[in-house]
């Protein structure tokens, strides 16, 4: 069973660009989740999609935003980048299903941003 | 004050030793508590899943939940050189939705031969 699929791997852009990153999930994963991961931060979520609708939403500006397609996979999307959006974006999927226990996430290696 | 707190490192064992790991959070509700192992270059995969209070044991691997304490442990037992990793502590209030996992910035492991 492939696993959670992120591209591009690696990404190099400059301040005031936007830039669109991709996720599949594992294939039956209903929900998909992106974080931020910074040295100075750690891992912080940023939002989390199930069925197409945006289902949680972390504390990051309007610039990120995410849409999730019929088929489970995800975009998520950062407009007018600022040096400080350097970061490894992590996208992890889930079943989704049950909402009564913690599931288990799978994440991708993620997509390693650098905002020149 | 942070949500969860967990020493950086890094920490640097000979092959062989137990390894403790250690975080402490501030919020009393948290219920669900998390370890992951992270390899360079690779996203996180979960090594423990504990509900509540309590130890939990799966091979070499032993998690500990102090709810009175607001302090969750994970012990590793007969470290080898490919637990060399960083380890992140995660929690949530709520069962379910992915969205409220609160992370430690992680404690980079070395373990050497």
């Amino acid at each position: 069973k492939a696993g959670v699929t992120q591209t591009p791997r690696y990404l190099i852009k400059t301040r005031g660009q936007q830039v669109t990153l991709s996720c599949s999930p594992i294939s039956g994963h209903r929900s998909v989740s992106w974080y931020q991961q910074t040295p100075g931060q750690g891992l912080q979520f940023l939002f989390e999609y199930f069925s197409e609708t945006q289902r949680n939403k972390g504390n990051f500006p309007g610039r990120f935003s995410g849409r999730q397609f019929s088929n489970s996979r995800s975009e998520m999307n950062v407009s007018t980048l600022e040096l400080g959006d350097s970061a490894l974006y992590l996208c992890a999927s889930s079943l989704g299903a049950d909402r009564g226990l913690q599931e288990k996430l799978f994440f991708g290696s993620g997509t390693q941003l650098s905002v020149l | 004050q942070k949500e969860v707190e967990q020493d950086p490192g890094p920490l640097s064992v000979p092959e062989g030793a137990i390894v403790s790991l250690n975080c402490t959070y501030s919020n009393s509700a948290f219920q669900y508590f998390m370890w992951y192992r992270q390899y360079s270059r690779k996203g996180p995969e979960l090594l423990m899943y504990t509900y509540s209070s309590g130890n939990k044991e799966d091979g070499r691997f032993t998690a500990q939940v102090d709810k009175s304490s607001k302090y969750i442990s994970l012990f590793i037992r007969d470290s080898q050189p490919s637990d060399s990793a960083t380890y992140l502590c995660a929690m949530t209030r709520y069962g379910g939705s992915q969205g409220n996992l609160i992370f430690g910035k992680g404690t980079k492991l070395s373990v050497k031969p």
